[in-house]
């Protein structure tokens, strides 16, 4: 089946630093990603819709120079974390859109810590 | 707008119990609803989906039914393993927002041996 891939599982940054993760549909194309943050106990949360070419969507209360989000091709999605600080520190997930336009294929999801 | 509720956790059950896990939804028109499942230190899995009413979504033994006069979306299983221990999550899409699916807050189920 349709296989979302996501990288680096985990990571530990400094305040103020920047990182990327990277989220790879890795055998299918897929025009339409989306990026989800999950604080502890809490669920999901919308973050951006991320379409191919074009530039990102953001959910309200999303800032979009902080996060930064690229879709350059049909199979890579990433998302930037800019200046980050502890409070970003959270489970960052992506998805793609199925070729059939309904199933959501989800990556492993990237633990980040801001020290 | 869209919303999910699901019951909050955690629940705790014995193996072989029965679990029902509730989740309602609020929605305009007629969304597609589905259960996820988030296994410890992983991403999310897709369980079981519905994608119009009276549909019933079934996988691992675990089903749930799309009723639209109760807008719910139960997750039930008839005898739970110790391996079904997980964050288990009720989402919907709507066919108006790019398929992006808004969650509820998840449920935490341990099963003790």
């Amino acid at each position: 089946g349709a296989v979302v891939s996501q990288h680096p599982s985990w990571v530990i940054c400094k305040s103020g630093t920047s990182v990327k993760i990277e989220c790879r549909s890795l055998d299918f194309q897929a025009t339409t990603m989306f990026w989800y943050r999950q604080f502890p106990k809490q669920s999901l949360m919308l973050m951006a819709t991320s379409n191919e070419g074009s530039k990102a969507t953001y959910e309200q209360g999303v800032e979009k120079d902080k996060f930064l989000i690229n879709h350059a091709s049909l199979t890579l999605s990433t998302l930037t974390v800019t200046s980050a600080h502890p409070e970003d520190s959270s489970f960052y997930i992506c998805s793609a859109r199925g070729l059939d336009g309904n199933t959501i294929y989800f990556g492993e999801g990237s633990w980040l810590t801001v020290v | 707008g869209n919303s999910v509720t699901q019951m909050e956790g955690p629940v705790t059950l014995s193996e072989e119990a029965f679990l029902t896990i509730n989740c309602t939804y609020t929605a305009t028109g007629y969304p597609s609803l589905f259960w996820y499942v988030q296994y410890p230190g992983e991403g999310l899995q897709l369980l079981l989906k519905a994608t119009k009413a009276d549909d019933k979504g079934s996988n691992k033994g675990f089903e749930a039914t799309y009723r639209k006069e109760t807008t719910s979306f139960h997750l039930e299983k008839g005898s739970v393993q110790v391996s079904d221990s997980a964050v288990y999550f009720c989402a919907l899409s709507n066919a108006g927002s790019q398929g992006n699916l808004i969650f509820g807050k998840g449920t935490k189920l341990s099963v003790k041996p």
